[in-house]
Protein backbone atom coordinates (compact mmCIF):
# COMPACT_ATOMS: atom_id res chain seq x y z
CA UNK A 1 0.00 0.00 0.00
CA UNK A 2 1.42 2.97 -0.69
CA UNK A 3 1.88 5.48 1.61
CA UNK A 4 2.19 9.61 1.61
CA UNK A 5 2.99 10.71 5.22
CA UNK A 6 2.76 14.97 6.26
CA UNK A 7 4.47 15.40 9.03
CA UNK A 8 2.05 17.61 10.98
CA UNK A 9 -1.91 17.49 10.94
CA UNK A 10 -2.51 20.89 12.61
CA UNK A 11 -0.17 23.62 12.71
CA UNK A 12 -0.66 27.63 14.12
CA UNK A 13 1.59 29.74 13.17
CA UNK A 14 1.93 34.00 13.51
CA UNK A 15 1.96 36.20 10.52
CA UNK A 16 5.66 36.17 9.36
CA UNK A 17 7.09 33.13 10.89
CA UNK A 18 8.90 30.71 8.61
CA UNK A 19 6.49 27.56 7.88
CA UNK A 20 7.99 24.11 6.45
CA UNK A 21 5.16 21.48 5.56
CA UNK A 22 7.21 17.92 5.46
CA UNK A 23 5.97 15.31 3.45
CA UNK A 24 7.42 11.72 2.78
CA UNK A 25 6.03 8.77 0.34
CA UNK A 26 7.53 5.29 0.63
CA UNK A 27 6.99 3.90 -2.74
CA UNK A 28 9.84 5.54 -4.73
CA UNK A 29 7.28 7.85 -7.10
CA UNK A 30 9.16 9.84 -9.17
CA UNK A 31 6.48 12.84 -8.89
CA UNK A 32 5.44 14.84 -5.99
CA UNK A 33 2.80 17.11 -5.87
CA UNK A 34 1.96 19.98 -3.51
CA UNK A 35 -1.91 21.14 -3.27
CA UNK A 36 -3.72 23.73 -1.32
CA UNK A 37 -7.60 22.78 -0.63
CA UNK A 38 -10.01 25.66 -0.30
CA UNK A 39 -13.98 25.65 0.21
CA UNK A 40 -15.11 26.45 -3.14
CA UNK A 41 -11.72 26.55 -4.85
CA UNK A 42 -11.48 23.00 -4.89
CA UNK A 43 -6.98 21.83 -5.09
CA UNK A 44 -5.00 24.43 -6.76
CA UNK A 45 -1.12 22.81 -7.61
CA UNK A 46 1.16 25.19 -5.73
CA UNK A 47 4.31 22.85 -6.97
CA UNK A 48 5.18 19.85 -8.38
CA UNK A 49 8.87 17.78 -8.95
CA UNK A 50 9.27 15.58 -11.35
CA UNK A 51 12.86 13.98 -9.93
CA UNK A 52 15.20 15.15 -7.12
CA UNK A 53 16.41 18.57 -7.05
CA UNK A 54 13.59 19.26 -9.59
CA UNK A 55 11.09 21.74 -8.88
CA UNK A 56 8.18 23.27 -11.22
CA UNK A 57 5.87 26.13 -10.46
CA UNK A 58 2.50 25.00 -10.12
CA UNK A 59 -0.71 27.50 -10.41
CA UNK A 60 -0.27 29.45 -7.45
CA UNK A 61 3.09 29.24 -6.29
CA UNK A 62 3.47 32.80 -5.37
CA UNK A 63 5.14 32.90 -1.69
CA UNK A 64 6.15 29.61 -1.48
CA UNK A 65 8.91 27.64 -2.06
CA UNK A 66 9.68 23.80 -2.55
CA UNK A 67 12.68 21.65 -1.90
CA UNK A 68 13.04 18.36 -2.99
CA UNK A 69 17.00 17.07 -1.51
CA UNK A 70 16.10 13.30 -1.35
CA UNK A 71 13.37 10.99 -3.50
CA UNK A 72 11.18 10.51 -1.21
CA UNK A 73 10.92 13.49 0.80
CA UNK A 74 9.36 17.00 -0.77
CA UNK A 75 8.78 20.01 1.98
CA UNK A 76 6.83 22.93 1.14
CA UNK A 77 8.49 25.86 2.50
CA UNK A 78 6.17 29.23 3.74
CA UNK A 79 9.12 32.01 4.02
CA UNK A 80 6.81 34.24 5.50
CA UNK A 81 2.99 33.15 6.31
CA UNK A 82 0.13 35.17 6.07
CA UNK A 83 -2.95 35.35 7.11
CA UNK A 84 -3.89 34.23 3.67
CA UNK A 85 -1.90 31.01 3.64
CA UNK A 86 -4.52 29.71 6.21
CA UNK A 87 -5.65 26.57 4.51
CA UNK A 88 -5.32 22.54 4.31
CA UNK A 89 -2.33 21.51 2.15
CA UNK A 90 -2.09 17.99 0.66
CA UNK A 91 0.71 16.12 -0.19
CA UNK A 92 0.43 13.57 -3.21
CA UNK A 93 2.84 11.04 -5.49
CA UNK A 94 2.66 9.26 -8.54
CA UNK A 95 4.76 7.26 -10.47
CA UNK A 96 6.20 8.33 -13.68
CA UNK A 97 6.97 6.36 -17.01
CA UNK A 98 4.11 6.31 -18.75
CA UNK A 99 1.98 8.38 -20.93
CA UNK A 100 -0.29 10.86 -19.17
CA UNK A 101 -0.73 11.19 -15.23
CA UNK A 102 -0.52 8.21 -13.09
CA UNK A 103 -2.50 7.62 -9.88
CA UNK A 104 -1.84 10.46 -6.97
CA UNK A 105 -2.02 9.32 -3.54
CA UNK A 106 -2.90 11.44 -1.39
CA UNK A 107 -1.60 12.52 1.99
CA UNK A 108 -3.91 13.38 5.16
CA UNK A 109 -3.41 17.13 5.13
CA UNK A 110 -2.02 19.46 7.52
CA UNK A 111 -4.25 22.09 8.09
CA UNK A 112 -2.40 25.47 8.57
CA UNK A 113 -3.58 28.26 10.47
CA UNK A 114 -1.78 31.71 9.98
CA UNK A 115 -2.78 33.88 12.75
CA UNK B 1 -5.70 27.45 -20.52
CA UNK B 2 -6.86 24.11 -19.38
CA UNK B 3 -9.91 24.33 -16.51
CA UNK B 4 -12.05 21.80 -14.77
CA UNK B 5 -15.67 23.22 -14.02
CA UNK B 6 -17.90 21.33 -11.43
CA UNK B 7 -20.72 23.63 -11.63
CA UNK B 8 -22.86 22.20 -8.38
CA UNK B 9 -21.54 23.20 -5.01
CA UNK B 10 -24.02 20.61 -3.36
CA UNK B 11 -26.07 17.82 -4.52
CA UNK B 12 -28.23 16.56 -2.34
CA UNK B 13 -30.46 13.00 -2.96
CA UNK B 14 -32.29 10.42 -1.17
CA UNK B 15 -31.10 6.38 -1.08
CA UNK B 16 -32.23 4.52 -4.02
CA UNK B 17 -32.31 8.05 -6.40
CA UNK B 18 -30.15 7.92 -9.37
CA UNK B 19 -26.84 10.48 -9.01
CA UNK B 20 -25.13 12.41 -11.72
CA UNK B 21 -22.31 14.65 -10.91
CA UNK B 22 -21.36 16.88 -13.53
CA UNK B 23 -18.10 17.60 -14.91
CA UNK B 24 -17.09 19.25 -17.77
CA UNK B 25 -13.42 20.74 -19.16
CA UNK B 26 -11.53 22.85 -21.65
CA UNK B 27 -8.76 21.38 -23.35
CA UNK B 28 -8.18 21.28 -26.87
CA UNK B 29 -5.99 18.34 -26.95
CA UNK B 30 -7.06 14.74 -25.91
CA UNK B 31 -7.63 14.66 -22.22
CA UNK B 32 -7.00 12.19 -19.42
CA UNK B 33 -10.21 12.55 -17.13
CA UNK B 34 -10.33 11.27 -13.17
CA UNK B 35 -13.00 11.26 -10.42
CA UNK B 36 -11.29 11.14 -7.13
CA UNK B 37 -13.04 11.20 -3.86
CA UNK B 38 -12.70 12.02 -0.07
CA UNK B 39 -14.88 10.63 2.29
CA UNK B 40 -15.60 11.77 5.92
CA UNK B 41 -11.71 12.04 8.02
CA UNK B 42 -10.09 9.99 4.71
CA UNK B 43 -7.56 11.22 2.50
CA UNK B 44 -8.39 11.87 -1.00
CA UNK B 45 -8.42 8.66 -3.45
CA UNK B 46 -8.98 7.86 -7.05
CA UNK B 47 -12.80 6.28 -7.59
CA UNK B 48 -12.49 6.20 -11.22
CA UNK B 49 -10.37 7.12 -14.57
CA UNK B 50 -11.78 7.07 -18.18
CA UNK B 51 -9.44 4.93 -19.58
CA UNK B 52 -9.89 1.95 -17.35
CA UNK B 53 -14.02 2.44 -18.32
CA UNK B 54 -14.97 0.53 -15.86
CA UNK B 55 -17.37 0.92 -12.79
CA UNK B 56 -16.47 1.58 -9.43
CA UNK B 57 -18.31 1.28 -6.19
CA UNK B 58 -21.58 1.15 -8.82
CA UNK B 59 -20.24 4.57 -10.56
CA UNK B 60 -19.87 5.24 -14.07
CA UNK B 61 -18.23 8.21 -15.96
CA UNK B 62 -18.19 8.42 -19.98
CA UNK B 63 -16.00 11.11 -21.44
CA UNK B 64 -17.66 13.17 -24.20
CA UNK B 65 -15.45 14.98 -26.34
CA UNK B 66 -18.15 17.17 -28.11
CA UNK B 67 -19.51 18.03 -25.02
CA UNK B 68 -16.18 17.96 -23.51
CA UNK B 69 -17.98 16.65 -20.27
CA UNK B 70 -16.92 13.71 -17.69
CA UNK B 71 -20.33 13.07 -15.69
CA UNK B 72 -20.12 10.69 -12.92
CA UNK B 73 -23.36 8.70 -12.51
CA UNK B 74 -24.91 5.92 -10.34
CA UNK B 75 -28.29 4.53 -11.01
CA UNK B 76 -28.84 3.98 -7.19
CA UNK B 77 -27.11 6.26 -4.28
CA UNK B 78 -26.37 4.73 -0.90
CA UNK B 79 -25.69 6.72 2.33
CA UNK B 80 -22.01 5.73 2.14
CA UNK B 81 -21.41 7.61 -1.17
CA UNK B 82 -21.80 10.67 1.12
CA UNK B 83 -18.53 12.31 -0.03
CA UNK B 84 -16.72 15.25 -1.62
CA UNK B 85 -16.13 14.78 -5.48
CA UNK B 86 -13.39 16.23 -7.74
CA UNK B 87 -13.22 16.04 -11.37
CA UNK B 88 -9.89 16.54 -12.48
CA UNK B 89 -7.73 16.63 -15.99
CA UNK B 90 -4.52 15.62 -17.14
CA UNK B 91 -3.50 17.00 -20.52
CA UNK B 92 -1.14 15.15 -22.74
CA UNK B 93 2.46 13.71 -21.58
CA UNK B 94 1.93 15.61 -18.30
CA UNK B 95 2.09 14.43 -14.88
CA UNK B 96 0.19 17.29 -13.38
CA UNK B 97 -3.39 17.40 -12.42
CA UNK B 98 -6.21 19.91 -12.64
CA UNK B 99 -8.57 19.85 -10.08
CA UNK B 100 -12.30 21.15 -10.21
CA UNK B 101 -13.91 22.84 -7.44
CA UNK B 102 -15.90 19.71 -6.29
CA UNK B 103 -19.21 18.56 -5.35
CA UNK B 104 -20.14 17.71 -2.22
CA UNK B 105 -23.01 14.50 -2.64
CA UNK B 106 -25.14 14.30 0.39
CA UNK B 107 -27.25 11.34 0.64
CA UNK B 108 -30.46 11.54 2.81
CA UNK B 109 -31.83 7.72 4.32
Amino acid sequence: DVKVTQSSRYLVKRTGEKVFLECVQDMDHENMFWYRQDPGLGLRLIYFSYDVKMKEKGDIPEGYSVSREKKERFSLILESASTNQTSMYLCASSSSGRVGAGELFFGEGSRLTVL
Amino acid sequence: AQRVTQPEKLLSVFKGAPVELKCNYSYSGSPELFWYVQYSRQRLQLLLRHISRESIKGFTADLNKGETSFHLKKPFAQEEDSAMYYCALSTYNTDKLIFGTGTRLQVFP
